[in-house]
Order: structure tokens, then C-alpha cells, then sequence
């Protein structure tokens, strides 16, 4: 099936630094979406893309979705400690199966003070 | 409040002993689907709903039941749960048109952990 390959698998970082993620896959995607589990919790939507090539931003985070329609970046800047935490990336295809949503591995992120 | 309603939050059972997760969601949606987490695999899909009386199997299906008999809930059904079952489960909605999740954003309960003895 489908498989979303989504780098780095986790990063340890120092407040204040930038943030950059991705997600890639073989087959194209129609949507493009961001999210983010807290420690304990559910992951919540933080960002979705519908168009190649749009770059959306919601506060400090920035995402793209690829020219290509196979791939999408995240960013966060000027991180601060609540931004730890696990980020998910997931495809939507209307043709495809599961649902038409699928997740990557996730990336965990850690800010050290 | 809009939610997504897990429970139990933590299980520890033993293996063999028939076990159900429930989920309900109060937003009218459509779309339902289970996942569980493990560490370095991500979410995985076991089911998923599009509606009423319609459901599907996702990538892991095995050892695991649904039903939706109603649209509000869905819950996980563990006939005779094994260790490998041993996992942190999510229920999730959405909105959905026809055979197509819309615009892709799910709400996500709080999770189950569940652990198989």
C-alpha cells in the first residue's frame, strides 16, 4: 500500500533554534496535512494543504505542499519548550484506500530550556 | 464541547479475556476510524467507518472487531486479546462525502492504553 516516509524520526534541539521536517512518498497526494501530539493526548490538525505548491503558515509554523503533489515540509521557528512533542504528517488520496488518510512515522521533537 | 470520548484510558487484562474500547463522538460525523500506536511505527490503521452500517479494514486488522451501529459510536472489539495487542489506541472522526474523508482533519479521543498479560 501507500507508505508516507517522514524524516527525521526525532531531534533534540535548543530553544530558540528553527525547526525543519518532511514527508515523502511514490505516490501523489491531493492533500497535505500536519499533525501534532502532545505528550498524553490525542494528535490535534495543526496545518492542511489542498493545492501543489501552496505554502500555508499558522503562527510559527510554516508548511508546504510540494510541486510534485509527493512531498511536504514543516517548519517551526524560534521553537519554544511546548513545542514538544510528536509531529505527523499525513496524504490524502480520494482514489485511494484506508480511509484516504495516511500517517507517517511521526517525528518526536525535544526542546531543551 | 466537541469531543472524542475513549474509554477505558488504561486497561491491563489478560490473554484471552474478551475486552471492549468504546468511542463516541458528539460532532455528528460520518467518519470513524481506530488506530494504535507503537513506538517507531506510528498510526497505524486497524478500521475505519464511513458511515452508519459501512466499515473497513486498514492495515491491521487482525484480532480486532467493529461495528457501527450507530453514528455517534464505534467501538474496538477484542475477542481474545493477545500481548502483541498491547498498545496505545486511538479513535478518531471526521467529516466524510461519499467514499471520502473531508478535507482530511480528524479529531482524536484522548487514547486507550491497553495492556495484554
Amino acid at each position: 500500500g501507500q507508505q508516507l516516509n517522514q524524516s527525521p524520526q526525532s531531534m533534540f534541539i535548543q530553544e530558540g533554534e528553527d525547526v525543519s521536517m518532511n514527508c515523502t512518498s511514490s505516490s501523489i497526494f491531493n492533500t497535505w496535512l500536519w499533525y501534532k501530539q502532545d505528550p498524553g493526548e490525542g494528535p490535534v490538525l495543526l496545518i492542511a494543504l489542498y493545492k501543489a505548491g501552496e505554502l500555508t503558515s499558522n503562527g510559527r509554523l510554516t508548511a508546504q505542499f510540494g510541486i510534485t503533489r509527493k512531498d511536504s515540509f514543516l517548519n517551526i521557528s524560534a521553537s519554544i519548550p511546548s513545542d514538544v512533542g510528536i509531529y505527523f504528517c499525513a496524504g490524502q488520496n480520494y482514489g485511494g484506500s484506508q480511509g484516504n488518510l495516511i500517517f507517517g512515522k511521526g517525528t518526536k521533537l525535544s526542546v531543551k530550556p | 464541547e466537541a469531543q472524542v470520548t475513549q474509554n477505558p484510558r488504561y486497561l491491563i487484562t489478560v490473554t484471552g479475556k474478551k475486552l471492549t474500547v468504546t468511542c463516541s463522538q458528539n460532532m455528528n460525523h460520518e467518519y470513524m476510524s481506530w488506530y494504535r500506536q507503537d513506538p517507531g511505527l506510528g498510526l497505524r490503521q486497524i478500521y475505519y467507518s464511513m458511515n452508519v452500517e459501512v466499515t473497513d479494514k486498514g492495515d491491521v486488522p487482525e484480532g480486532y472487531k467493529v461495528s457501527r451501529k450507530e453514528k455517534r459510536n464505534f467501538p474496538l472489539i477484542l475477542e481474545s486479546p493477545s500481548p502483541n495487542q498491547t498498545s496505545l489506541y486511538f479513535c478518531a472522526s471526521g467529516r466524510s462525502s461519499g467514499r471520502a474523508l473531508r478535507t482530511g482533519e480528524l479529531f482524536f479521543g484522548e487514547g486507550s492504553r491497553l495492556t495484554v498479560l
